[in-house]
Protein backbone atom coordinates (compact mmCIF):
# COMPACT_ATOMS: atom_id res chain seq x y z
CA UNK A 1 0.00 0.00 0.00
CA UNK A 2 0.86 3.86 -0.03
CA UNK A 3 3.38 5.00 2.61
CA UNK A 4 3.19 8.25 4.23
CA UNK A 5 6.30 9.67 6.20
CA UNK A 6 5.37 13.23 7.93
CA UNK A 7 8.58 14.99 9.13
CA UNK A 8 9.70 16.58 11.69
CA UNK A 9 7.91 13.56 14.35
CA UNK A 10 8.18 16.35 17.07
CA UNK A 11 8.29 20.41 16.64
CA UNK A 12 8.67 23.04 19.66
CA UNK A 13 8.43 26.54 18.97
CA UNK A 14 7.97 29.78 20.49
CA UNK A 15 4.46 31.70 19.82
CA UNK A 16 5.36 33.45 17.14
CA UNK A 17 7.65 31.72 15.11
CA UNK A 18 6.86 30.21 11.58
CA UNK A 19 6.95 26.35 11.13
CA UNK A 20 6.56 24.03 7.82
CA UNK A 21 5.80 20.73 8.01
CA UNK A 22 6.32 18.06 5.30
CA UNK A 23 4.28 14.92 4.50
CA UNK A 24 5.98 12.24 1.80
CA UNK A 25 3.72 9.85 0.12
CA UNK A 26 5.38 6.72 -2.23
CA UNK A 27 2.67 7.14 -4.89
CA UNK A 28 0.48 8.91 -6.89
CA UNK A 29 -2.87 10.00 -5.13
CA UNK A 30 -6.27 11.63 -5.95
CA UNK A 31 -6.55 13.39 -2.61
CA UNK A 32 -4.49 14.59 -0.20
CA UNK A 33 -5.66 16.41 3.17
CA UNK A 34 -4.37 17.47 6.49
CA UNK A 35 -6.36 17.21 9.40
CA UNK A 36 -5.22 19.13 12.67
CA UNK A 37 -6.05 17.21 16.19
CA UNK A 38 -6.33 19.13 19.57
CA UNK A 39 -5.29 18.37 22.75
CA UNK A 40 -9.27 16.71 23.16
CA UNK A 41 -8.43 14.38 20.73
CA UNK A 42 -11.07 16.23 18.02
CA UNK A 43 -9.62 15.65 14.49
CA UNK A 44 -10.48 19.11 12.23
CA UNK A 45 -9.96 19.50 8.52
CA UNK A 46 -7.49 22.27 7.58
CA UNK A 47 -6.88 21.63 4.07
CA UNK A 48 -8.32 19.21 0.72
CA UNK A 49 -5.25 19.71 -1.65
CA UNK A 50 -4.78 17.15 -4.05
CA UNK A 51 -2.34 19.71 -5.78
CA UNK A 52 -1.51 23.27 -6.09
CA UNK A 53 -1.46 26.06 -2.96
CA UNK A 54 -4.55 27.32 -0.31
CA UNK A 55 -4.34 29.38 2.13
CA UNK A 56 -6.54 30.11 5.23
CA UNK A 57 -5.61 32.71 7.43
CA UNK A 58 -2.27 31.95 8.73
CA UNK A 59 -2.08 28.47 7.49
CA UNK A 60 -1.68 27.61 3.49
CA UNK A 61 -0.53 24.13 2.22
CA UNK A 62 1.19 23.14 -1.22
CA UNK A 63 0.77 19.84 -2.47
CA UNK A 64 3.33 19.32 -5.58
CA UNK A 65 2.17 16.05 -6.63
CA UNK A 66 4.29 15.09 -9.30
CA UNK A 67 7.63 15.03 -6.95
CA UNK A 68 5.32 13.22 -4.39
CA UNK A 69 5.03 15.98 -1.41
CA UNK A 70 2.91 18.39 0.60
CA UNK A 71 3.94 21.05 3.21
CA UNK A 72 1.90 22.61 5.62
CA UNK A 73 3.04 26.15 6.42
CA UNK A 74 2.25 28.15 9.98
CA UNK A 75 3.29 31.61 10.41
CA UNK A 76 2.89 33.81 13.38
CA UNK A 77 2.07 29.96 15.50
CA UNK A 78 0.06 30.16 18.83
CA UNK A 79 -0.57 28.32 21.60
CA UNK A 80 -3.77 26.88 20.44
CA UNK A 81 -1.65 25.75 17.36
CA UNK A 82 -0.85 23.34 19.52
CA UNK A 83 -1.90 19.42 18.67
CA UNK A 84 -0.86 16.79 16.00
CA UNK A 85 -0.68 17.60 12.37
CA UNK A 86 -1.78 14.53 10.25
CA UNK A 87 -1.56 14.54 6.22
CA UNK A 88 -3.65 11.59 4.78
CA UNK A 89 -3.61 10.35 1.27
CA UNK A 90 -6.14 8.86 -0.84
CA UNK A 91 -5.40 6.60 -4.42
CA UNK A 92 -8.64 6.39 -5.52
CA UNK A 93 -10.08 3.57 -3.86
CA UNK A 94 -11.93 5.53 -1.18
CA UNK A 95 -8.40 4.33 1.20
CA UNK A 96 -7.67 7.22 3.04
CA UNK A 97 -4.08 6.22 4.88
CA UNK A 98 -2.50 8.92 7.35
CA UNK A 99 1.12 9.43 8.28
CA UNK A 100 2.15 9.30 11.76
CA UNK A 101 1.65 13.17 12.37
CA UNK A 102 4.11 15.56 13.36
CA UNK A 103 3.41 16.95 17.10
CA UNK A 104 3.62 20.67 17.81
CA UNK A 105 3.85 22.26 21.28
CA UNK A 106 4.07 26.06 21.05
CA UNK A 107 5.27 27.86 23.84
CA UNK A 108 3.71 30.73 24.99
CA UNK B 1 -26.93 15.68 10.72
CA UNK B 2 -24.86 18.44 11.24
CA UNK B 3 -21.58 16.22 11.80
CA UNK B 4 -20.71 13.04 12.49
CA UNK B 5 -22.31 11.52 15.14
CA UNK B 6 -20.72 8.41 17.25
CA UNK B 7 -21.83 6.88 20.42
CA UNK B 8 -20.95 5.66 22.63
CA UNK B 9 -18.51 8.55 23.53
CA UNK B 10 -16.91 6.58 26.10
CA UNK B 11 -17.13 2.46 27.39
CA UNK B 12 -15.50 0.72 29.60
CA UNK B 13 -16.10 -2.96 29.50
CA UNK B 14 -14.69 -6.55 31.03
CA UNK B 15 -12.14 -8.24 28.97
CA UNK B 16 -13.93 -11.23 26.98
CA UNK B 17 -17.48 -8.95 26.70
CA UNK B 18 -18.83 -8.02 22.98
CA UNK B 19 -19.03 -4.06 22.21
CA UNK B 20 -20.95 -2.20 19.74
CA UNK B 21 -19.72 1.17 18.42
CA UNK B 22 -21.67 3.48 16.23
CA UNK B 23 -21.24 6.33 13.88
CA UNK B 24 -24.18 8.52 12.16
CA UNK B 25 -22.18 9.90 9.01
CA UNK B 26 -23.37 13.31 7.56
CA UNK B 27 -26.53 13.02 5.98
CA UNK B 28 -25.76 12.15 2.09
CA UNK B 29 -21.94 10.89 2.63
CA UNK B 30 -21.53 7.82 0.52
CA UNK B 31 -18.35 6.76 2.01
CA UNK B 32 -18.08 5.99 5.63
CA UNK B 33 -14.81 5.09 7.09
CA UNK B 34 -13.45 3.40 10.63
CA UNK B 35 -9.95 4.06 12.34
CA UNK B 36 -8.85 3.41 15.19
CA UNK B 37 -5.83 5.17 17.67
CA UNK B 38 -4.43 3.76 20.77
CA UNK B 39 -2.90 6.64 23.19
CA UNK B 40 -0.41 8.72 21.02
CA UNK B 41 -0.19 6.83 18.05
CA UNK B 42 -1.61 7.65 14.66
CA UNK B 43 -4.85 6.63 13.14
CA UNK B 44 -4.90 2.70 11.81
CA UNK B 45 -7.37 2.02 8.83
CA UNK B 46 -9.76 -0.63 9.77
CA UNK B 47 -12.36 -0.44 7.09
CA UNK B 48 -14.51 1.79 4.83
CA UNK B 49 -17.42 1.50 3.29
CA UNK B 50 -18.81 2.98 -0.26
CA UNK B 51 -22.87 2.63 -0.08
CA UNK B 52 -23.40 -0.45 2.11
CA UNK B 53 -20.37 -2.60 0.73
CA UNK B 54 -17.04 -2.86 2.09
CA UNK B 55 -14.87 -3.47 -0.54
CA UNK B 56 -11.46 -3.83 1.83
CA UNK B 57 -11.84 -5.48 4.83
CA UNK B 58 -7.94 -6.23 5.26
CA UNK B 59 -7.57 -3.67 7.87
CA UNK B 60 -9.40 -5.29 10.31
CA UNK B 61 -6.98 -6.41 13.12
CA UNK B 62 -8.34 -10.18 13.98
CA UNK B 63 -11.88 -11.84 13.25
CA UNK B 64 -13.53 -10.58 16.45
CA UNK B 65 -14.26 -6.82 14.79
CA UNK B 66 -16.65 -6.68 12.58
CA UNK B 67 -18.74 -4.15 10.84
CA UNK B 68 -21.48 -3.29 8.65
CA UNK B 69 -23.52 -0.84 7.37
CA UNK B 70 -27.22 -0.32 6.79
CA UNK B 71 -29.29 2.01 4.29
CA UNK B 72 -26.51 3.63 3.48
CA UNK B 73 -26.06 5.48 6.56
CA UNK B 74 -25.27 4.04 10.11
CA UNK B 75 -22.52 1.88 10.33
CA UNK B 76 -22.06 -0.43 13.87
CA UNK B 77 -18.49 -1.58 14.48
CA UNK B 78 -18.45 -4.38 16.62
CA UNK B 79 -15.94 -6.50 18.42
CA UNK B 80 -15.88 -9.76 19.55
CA UNK B 81 -14.60 -11.07 22.86
CA UNK B 82 -12.72 -7.78 23.59
CA UNK B 83 -9.01 -7.85 25.02
CA UNK B 84 -7.09 -5.53 26.85
CA UNK B 85 -5.10 -4.36 23.24
CA UNK B 86 -8.34 -3.54 22.21
CA UNK B 87 -8.93 -0.42 24.22
CA UNK B 88 -8.49 2.92 21.66
CA UNK B 89 -10.12 5.66 20.51
CA UNK B 90 -12.15 4.63 17.32
CA UNK B 91 -12.97 7.00 14.97
CA UNK B 92 -15.60 7.39 12.45
CA UNK B 93 -15.01 9.70 9.50
CA UNK B 94 -17.65 9.77 6.04
CA UNK B 95 -17.31 11.87 2.98
CA UNK B 96 -19.70 13.19 0.32
CA UNK B 97 -17.86 11.75 -3.11
CA UNK B 98 -16.77 8.16 -4.07
CA UNK B 99 -13.49 9.26 -5.83
CA UNK B 100 -12.07 12.62 -3.93
CA UNK B 101 -13.61 14.29 -0.93
CA UNK B 102 -13.32 15.86 2.57
CA UNK B 103 -13.45 13.53 4.96
CA UNK B 104 -14.88 14.30 8.46
CA UNK B 105 -14.29 13.00 11.96
CA UNK B 106 -16.46 12.60 14.59
CA UNK B 107 -15.68 12.48 18.46
CA UNK B 108 -14.62 8.94 18.45
CA UNK B 109 -15.74 6.24 21.21
CA UNK B 110 -13.10 5.61 23.75
CA UNK B 111 -13.26 2.53 24.75
CA UNK B 112 -11.28 0.62 27.73
CA UNK B 113 -11.29 -2.99 28.41
CA UNK B 114 -10.30 -4.07 32.11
Amino acid sequence: GIQVEQSPPDLILQEGANSTLRCNFSDSVNNLQWFHQNPWGQLINLFYIPSGTKQNGRLSATTVATERYSLLYISSSQTTDSGVYFCAVERGNNDMRFGAGTRLTVKP
Amino acid sequence: GAGVSQSPSNKVTEKGKDVELRCDPISGHTALYWYRQSLGQGLEFLIYFQGNSAPDKSGLPSDRFSAERTGGSVSTLTIQRTQQEDSAVYLCASSLAQWTGELFFGEGSRLTVL
